[in-house]
């Protein structure tokens, strides 16, 4: 066990739906990462939070947003969901901006 | 071209054999690399983590960095069944595109009895 929750562990909505995945870091880690695992590709980098404050962005969809709370928990929003948006999301936390990165055992997102 | 690139295998060796993981990379300004195990698309395990050139050992895992050729290692000795899984390796860093955790896209090992 990571020490990292994520929730719900599995999703199943339709297209056009809007749902909002949720993330607690570990005790004491500061930052949040999200990625993205479609069946044919690897892990895709979409956001950082550090603190409160974004980090950095990769290829996140317009479609996309998250956030970091004050209580360092984070949340990742997808609207307007489309088949291809089907994938396994993951979050990680570390202590710092940078360093070791523990990740959750991720929500499998269905879009039907 | 990919910042992290990872013969995608699959891979398949004897247990107790002594496995080679390689990736190498392209951003000049990663400062730091990991490696990971996920099974089955769970959540990937962080294996070894280092930030240097030169090796880490941690039990029966070794890993390896070289900045001056971009490339890193994971060894893993005397191997078993229950490490086929995926391996990941990861780069990343303090300044600009590097601030990303950057994944390759991983090896596929399987550990026969």
């Amino acid at each position: 066990d990571s020490g990292v929750t994520q929730t719900p562990k599995h999703l199943i909505t339709a297209t056009g739906q809007r749902v909002t995945l949720r993330c607690s870091p570990r005790s004491g880690d500061l930052s949040v990462y999200w990625y993205q695992q479609s069946l044919d590709q690897g892990l895709q980098f979409l956001i950082q939070y550090y603190n409160g404050e974004e980090r950095a962005k990769g290829n996140i969809l317009e479609r996309f947003s998250a956030q970091q709370f004050p209580d360092l928990h984070s949340e990742l929003n997808l609207s307007s969901l489309e088949l291809g948006d089907s994938a396994l999301y993951f979050c990680a936390s570390s202590v710092e901006v940078r360093g070791e990165a523990f990740f959750g055992q991720g929500t499998r997102l269905t879009v039907v | 071209q990919k910042e992290v690139e990872q013969d995608p295998g699959p891979l398949s060796v004897p247990e107790g054999a002594i496995v080679s993981l390689n990736c190498t990379y392209s951003n000049s300004a990663f400062q730091y690399f990991m490696w990971y195990r996920q099974y089955s698309r769970k959540g990937p395990e962080l294996l070894m983590y280092t930030y240097s050139s030169g090796n880490k050992e941690d039990g029966r895992f070794t890993a390896q960095v070289d900045k001056s050729s971009k490339y890193i290692s994971l060894f893993i000795r005397d191997s078993q069944p229950s490490d086929s899984a995926t391996y990941l390796c990861a780069g990343g860093g303090t300044s600009g595109s590097a601030r990303q955790l950057t994944f390759g896209s991983g090896t596929q090992l399987t550990v026969l009895p």
